[in-house]
């Protein structure tokens, strides 16, 4: 079945310094690529979603990108601040219009 | 507009007992999931549905029953509760499109004792 791998499972960065988070998918009918965030006893929230028919969207410190043909895409973080220590979550949307999860990664921000 | 609203928060159950859990959502969304979240696990998908009167199996639907027969309402059941069952549960809808957002419920802290 439709499968969604991601790591690191926890990363720890200084303050300032960039985050990066991986993901690879195996269904390759998805075509829908979005990136969640939650916070400690918190309900999961959308912070960037990418399409198949675009390489790489960026929205302020927050930046994704996508590679269709090896089946990967990215979350990254530059200049990272403290409230960005959440568990951030990958997804993919399948052709059964099922969104499938990755297993999380856990950031933490060194002050 | 309360968006996706999950009943009840908070549940312990004994071995055997039996619930439902309800959720609502007032979006018109047509999709709408439920997810059972583990530590170091993630969000794993328990049952979907993609319109009113439609269910579908996830990754993890045994032991669990769902319904929506209300376009607004998906109803996750569990007959006989087990200990392996203590989890968060999650809902999210989102609209009949694939590429849109979901958007999820406060959670269901679950505890099957």
């Amino acid at each position: 079945g439709e499968n969604v791998e991601q790591h690191p499972s926890t990363l720890s960065v200084q303050e300032g310094d960039s985050a990066v988070i991986k993901c690879t998918y195996s269904d390759s009918a998805s075509n829908y690529f979005p990136w969640y965030k939650q916070e400690l006893g918190k309900r999961p929230q959308l912070i960037i979603d990418i399409r198949s028919n675009v390489g790489e969207k960026k929205d302020q410190r927050i930046a994704v990108t996508l590679n269709k043909t090896a089946k990967h895409f990215s979350l990254h973080i530059t200049e990272t601040q403290p409230e960005d220590s959440a568990v951030y979550f990958c997804a993919a949307d399948s052709s059964a219009s099922k969104i499938i999860f990755g297993s999380g990664t856990r950031l933490s921000i060194r002050p | 507009n309360a968006g996706v609203t999950q009943t009840p928060k908070f549940r312990v159950l004994k071995t055997g007992q039996s619930m439902t859990l309800l959720c609502a959502q007032d979006m018109n969304h047509e999709y709408m999931y439920w997810y059972r979240q583990d530590p170091g696990m993630g969000l794993r998908l328990i049952h979907y549905s993609v319109g009113e009167g439609t269910t579908a199996k996830g990754e993890v639907p045994d032991g669990y029953n769902v319904s929506r027969l209300k376009k607004q309402n998906f109803l996750l059941g569990l007959e006989s509760a087990a200990p392996s069952q203590t989890s968060v549960y999650f809902c999210a809808s989102r609209p009949g499109l694939r590429n849109t957002e979901a958007f999820f419920g406060q959670g269901t802290r679950l505890t099957v004792v």
